[in-house]
């Protein structure tokens, strides 16, 4: 069965950190593109990082927002996706979502809340 | 970035009706590999959204045939041929061809 399982979300500070995680099974992660994409009711869906898999060699890309603050990686052996978020602003207040191109559905997300 | 800009942005649908979303991006959306990445989204309500087409029109697995989706260039429509209760949600246009990949901004369905 194909499986994405988000955890890391929480309650924190602006200014503070976390680190997302995502742990999939089912399909061929090492290979797999794989993506955080958020969701806000305010900016609705949004793109954060992606990180290309093994044949594309792994490199990442960031949006804006993101770019700087986020640092996208993943454990092939772990078949395990993180994100890591320094710097955080309430801005950053959403959804979290792991994602990949090669399945079409999505983890049930991990909240993130930035607030003082 | 691109925009995808939907409309309507609400759309309230009779039981057995069609429907019909349309999604236009502010540049073309094919990539060099001669692909159009466009794709369509369901979210239900409480759930994380699911992709339904891929490509332009390529139908996810297990997704109802009464879901097709079309269009080029510029323009693109995901139609229902008949709404069932299950369809409320919203729906979301994504192109992926570009960089950053951008969404709409979502269509609610409701039923009538």
């Amino acid at each position: 069965e194909v499986q994405l399982v988000e955890s890391g979300g929480g309650f924190v500070k602006p200014g503070g950190s976390l680190r997302l995680s995502c742990v999939t099974s089912g399909f061929d992660f090492t290979y797999a593109w794989m993506n955080w994409v958020r969701q806000t009711p305010g900016k609705g869906l949004e793109w954060v990082a992606r990180i290309k898999g093994k044949a594309g060699g792994g490199t990442s890309d960031y949006t804006a927002p993101a770019k700087g603050r986020f640092t996208i990686s993943r454990d092939d052996s772990r078949n395990t996706l993180y994100l890591q978020m320094n710097s955080l602003k309430t801005e950053d207040t959403a959804i979290y979502y792991c994602t990949t191109d090669d399945i079409p559905t999505w983890g049930r997300g991990t909240l993130v809340t930035v607030s003082s | 970035d691109v925009v995808m800009t939907q409309s309507p942005l609400s759309l309230p649908v009779t039981l057995g009706q069609p429907a019909s979303i349309s999604c236009r991006s502010s540049q073309g959306l094919v990539f060099t590999d001669g692909n159009t990445y466009l794709n369509w989204f369901q979210q239900r309500p409480g759930q994380s959204p699911r992709r339904l087409i891929y490509k332009v029109s390529s139908r996810d697995s297990g997704v109802p045939d009464r879901f097709s989706g079309s269009g080029s260039g510029l323009d693109f429509t995901l139609k229902i041929s008949r709404v069932e209760a299950e369809d409320v949600g919203v729906y979301y246009c994504m192109q992926g061809t570009h960089w950053p990949r951008t969404f709409g901004q979502g269509t609610k369905l409701e039923i009538k």
